[in-house]
């Protein structure tokens, strides 16, 4: 799989949109971008996932980059439940292929 | 829905003995996953399953062993544990169209070997 690069932390205010930024300049044609978040002292979970137009769903937004080398996760308005690492992961189109998760971004909401 | 149910949610173990970390799902999903997750780290991947009497070995398989004799169970056993293998432990769920549907993951075990 291809690999991914994300900033270690990001920081954003209640109510605030918060855009995440995830980096993969080796991506291939097939490969879709998934994004899940891990709450603290949970599992992951699922958050969106794409692979050339942009997605939007109820819990967030993913902007795909013209030559799908970089794309971003978009929270439209932060909550402190939003805080949580977020993993930017490539995956290609392969049944039985396990998901790499890389250390994330953890993303601190304040008050 | 229950999802992925894992037991026990937490265990000390002494170092040398052996312990089965349970999960479960209730889905029908075909593909089941054991990861695990060091302190501020990712997640690495222990074993996998395609389907009830197929496993194979993930990044990290020593030290531990698998059995899928059913779609629903997945059990993870440790035998003759260390304290490496204090971690917390994952254990993930999906439907044959995972890029489509991604994973389910259960609460998590976290386990400390002393």
């Amino acid at each position: 799989d291809a690999k991914t690069t994300q900033p270690n932390s990001m920081e954003s205010n209640e109510e605030e949109p918060v855009h995440l930024p995830c980096n993969h300049s080796t991506i291939s044609g097939t490969d879709y971008i998934h994004w899940y978040r891990q709450l603290p002292s949970q599992g992951p979970e699922y958050v969106i996932h794409g692979l050339t137009s942009n997605v939007n769903n109820r819990m967030a937004s993913l902007a795909i980059a013209e030559d799908r080398k970089s794309s971003t996760l978009i929270l439209h308005r932060a909550t402190l439940r939003d805080a949580a690492v977020y993993y930017c992961i490539l995956r290609a189109d392969n049944y039985g292929q396990n998901f790499v998760f890389g250390p994330g971004t953890r993303l601190s909401v304040l008050p | 829905n229950a999802g992925v149910t894992q037991t026990p949610k937490f265990r000390i173990l002494k170092i040398g003995q052996s312990m089965t970390l349970q999960c479960t799902q209730d889905m029908n999903h075909n593909y089941m996953y054991w990861y695990r997750q060091d302190p501020g780290m990712g997640l690495k991947l222990i074993y996998y399953s395609v389907g009830a009497g197929i496993t194979d070995k993930g990044e990290v398989p020593n030290g531990y062993n698998v059995s899928r004799s059913t779609t629903e169970d997945f059990p993870l056993r440790l035998e003759l544990a260390a304290p490496s293998q204090t971690s917390v432990y994952f254990c993930a769920s999906a439907t044959a169209a995972v890029t489509t549907y991604g994973y389910t993951f259960g609460s998590g075990t976290r386990l400390t070997v002393v």
